[in-house]
């Protein structure tokens, strides 16, 4: 069964503290893996998509790695603006399939 | 561009009711989908279309329908409200290329009593 699994489910970082969250998955014939930001309230912002093992992505102070069974969305020295709930997405079964998973809820506090 | 609407923001039905929830975009997207987000659960597909008149099914399907009969159009209708409907529901779009980049709606929250 595809799967995509996120840890931790929640996150709680000083301003300035760099982390990682981690995104695992079990998907026949990987087609792409996303991230996307949600605010509350909010419906899901993209932020970014890998295709193959070794890509990586940034933007400001996020970057996005991938590796053959698990993706890492690394925060360089967060702010509080930085706090959201992060989804990684995989389509299986079909371009259009896209699984989420259950997302990590990240706090920075200033 | 307004990107994806949807409408209502809020609902509240009694179970049994149906109704339908609207989705519309405005930048040309092929590819629609619903979902709906649960606490803990994350976000499940409901359905999908890759196209006007194609329609397909998610993850979680049973108890509503779809169809697609513009581009710019996507409506989700609930047929028999049941209280395990109650959720966040989302729409997206998106463009048939590599990156698959979804387009978001703002969301409907659906309360079934």
């Amino acid at each position: 069964e595809d799967q995509v699994t996120q840890s931790p489910e929640a996150l709680r970082l000083q301003e300035g503290e760099s982390s990682s969250l981690n995104c695992s998955y079990t998907v026949s014939g990987l087609r792409g893996l996303f991230w996307y930001r949600q605010d509350p309230g909010k419906g899901p912002e993209f932020l970014f998509t890998l295709y193959s093992a070794g890509e990586e992505k940034e933007k400001e102070r996020l970057k996005a790695t991938l590796t053959k069974k698990e993706s890492f969305l690394h925060i360089t020295a967060p702010k509080p603006e930085d706090s959201a709930t992060y989804l990684c997405a995989a389509p299986a079964g079909g371009y259009q399939k896209v699984t989420f998973g259950t997302g990590t809820k990240l706090q920075v506090i200033p | 561009n307004a990107g994806v609407t949807q409408t209502p923001k809020f609902q509240v039905l009694k179970t049994g009711q149906s109704m339908t929830l609207q989705c519309a975009q405005d930048m040309n997207h092929e590819y629609m989908s619903w979902y709906r987000q649960d606490p803990g659960m994350g976000l499940r597909l409901i359905h999908y279309s890759v196209g006007a008149g194609i329609t397909d099914q998610g993850e979680v399907p049973n108890g509503y329908n779809v169809s697609r009969s513009t581009t710019e159009d996507f409506p989700l209708r609930l047929l028999s409200a049941a209280p395990s409907q109650t959720s966040v529901y989302f729409c997206a779009s998106s463009q048939s290329n590599r990156d698959y980049e979804q387009y978001f709606g703002p969301g409907t929250r659906l309360t079934v009593t």
